[in-house]
């Protein structure tokens, strides 16, 4: 159980290009989905909290209409990339929590979504 | 703001116990976690730890938290070449969902 999905597990883009990640909770329902950034080698990086029906929650220093996230159910939540650059080339991995769970519980991570922005 | 700390990398003989070492600041953190991440993936979640427990065991895997010095470690036994992965420990913010990561510790397990 408990399993996340994201699509597309890769994608490459011209640069000033739009380019959207799905993440799907596949067995479960998700009142938050998180999405982070991974560098390689590094750790991942907290962008923004999506909570289902209400606005996303950025993390400070992540632009909001560079990065923008629609949670519509509580299944799924998108996150676009506009206008992408080669400096957006990363890791990009959701994750979800359960609906129902108590603060501080479990995020289930989707496998990732490499973007190379050309 | 909060910080999580990891050694970068650790290698193991097989069949030898792993020892990955963290350590926190946010001393509100209710939940501590350990995810493994192998090449190309996403985070598993390995094992979690309640932060008013000392310690916790789950198969080959025993999670040691000191609250004191705010250090967690995870101990793998019986270290196998499929262990070989990135291992992350992640405390959550203020007690809410929010997770702070380590930088990752790299273990590397040679015959």
């Amino acid at each position: 159980g408990a399993v996340v999905s994201q699509h597309p597990s890769w994608v490459i883009c011209k640069s000033g290009t739009s380019v959207k990640i799905e993440c799907r909770s596949l067995d479960f329902q998700a009142t938050t989905m998180f999405w982070y950034r991974q560098f390689p080698k590094q750790s991942l990086m907290l962008m923004a909290t999506s909570n289902e029906g209400s606005k996303a929650t950025y993390e400070q220093g992540v632009e909001k209409d560079k990065f923008l996230i629609n949670h519509a159910s509580l299944t799924l939540s998108t996150l676009t990339v506009t206008s992408a650059h080669p400096e957006d080339s990363s890791f990009y991995i959701c994750s979800a929590t359960p609906l129902g769970v108590g603060l501080g519980d479990t995020q289930y991570f989707g496998p990732g979504t490499r973007l190379t922005v050309l | 703001g909060e910080d999580v700390e990891q050694s970068l990398f650790l290698s193991v003989r097989e069949g030898d116990s792993s020892v990955i070492n963290c350590t926190y600041t946010d001393s509100s953190s209710t939940y501590l976690y350990w995810y493994k991440q192998e090449p190309g993936a996403g985070l598993q979640l390995l094992t979690y730890i309640f932060s008013n427990m000392d310690m916790k065991q789950d198969q080959r895997l025993t999670v040691l938290l000191n609250k004191k010095d705010k250090h967690l470690s995870l101990r793998i036994a019986d270290t196998q070449t499929g262990d070989s992965a990135i291992y992350f420990c992640a405390e959550s913010e203020g007690g809410y969902n929010k997770l702070i990561f380590g930088a990752g510790t790299r273990l590397a397990v040679h015959p």
